[in-house]
């Protein structure tokens, strides 16, 4: 079974505005770390926290961290065209050996 | 681009068949890592290479098997293909004491 969970499965939204994925997993981890995969390629490294951080900001990315409640979400803020893609979450418990979720497929509206 | 390639890029296959796959890792990377894609679902783990030796495996049969070569390329390989072996198969490149890996372009296997 998936460690990490995505929700929702899909979101669309309109240009401009706020992206929210949240991730759920189930064991203690390393780290989490997000992916951005554009129709069925090869998926790009986006941004990673680990276990004693709350919270991360890479442009116009922010991820959350709540060890507490294993759980995790990502912001894209102000959203464009380009950032159509599916998102996944995924867990670390050893390095290089990722648990994913079945992903977040994102829609921006031109 | 991760500096991780993939080839080749589609593939097809009839049920039974074996298959290779390849992999070049980025430069100075010495850790592979291959996933297999389902449509529809997340990346799961197959197994990992580490200085030319499986360093941990996922839920997948023995049928599904490694090489790393001592300039980090590595191979998956496939026996007695399945239809549901139909998937992107994808590698990820890393360095031991890092903790991001890196994804190539990925290998989409169709088993008829």
């Amino acid at each position: 079974s998936q460690q990490g969970e995505e929700d929702p499965q899909a979101l669309s939204i309109q240009e401009g505005e706020n992206a929210t994925m949240n991730c759920s997993y189930k064991t203690s981890i390393n780290n989490l770390q997000w992916y951005r995969q554009n129709s069925g390629r090869g998926l790009v490294h986006l941004i990673l926290i680990r276990s004693n951080e709350r919270e991360k900001h890479s442009g116009r990315l922010r991820v959350t961290l709540d060890t507490s409640k294993k759980s995790s979400s990502l912001l894209i803020t102000a959203s464009r065209a380009a950032d159509t893609a599916s998102y996944f979450c995924a867990t670390d418990t050893n390095a290089g050996k990722s648990t994913f979720g079945d992903g977040t497929t994102l829609t921006v509206k031109p | 681009e991760t500096g991780v390639t993939q080839s080749p890029t589609h593939l097809i296959k009839t049920r039974g068949q074996q298959v290779t796959l390849r992999c070049s890792s980025q430069s100075g990377h010495n850790t592979v890592s291959w996933y297999q894609q389902a449509l529809g679902q997340g990346p799961q783990f197959i197994f990992q290479y580490y200085r030319e030796e499986e360093n941990g495996r996922g839920n997948f049969p023995p049928r599904f098997s490694g090489l790393q070569f001592p300039n980090y390329s590595s191979e998956l390989n496939v026996n007695a293909l399945e239809l549901d072996d139909s998937a992107l198969y994808l590698c990820a490149s890393g360095a031991r004491t890092e903790e991001t890996q890196y994804f190539g372009p990925g290998t989409r296997l169709l088993v008829l």
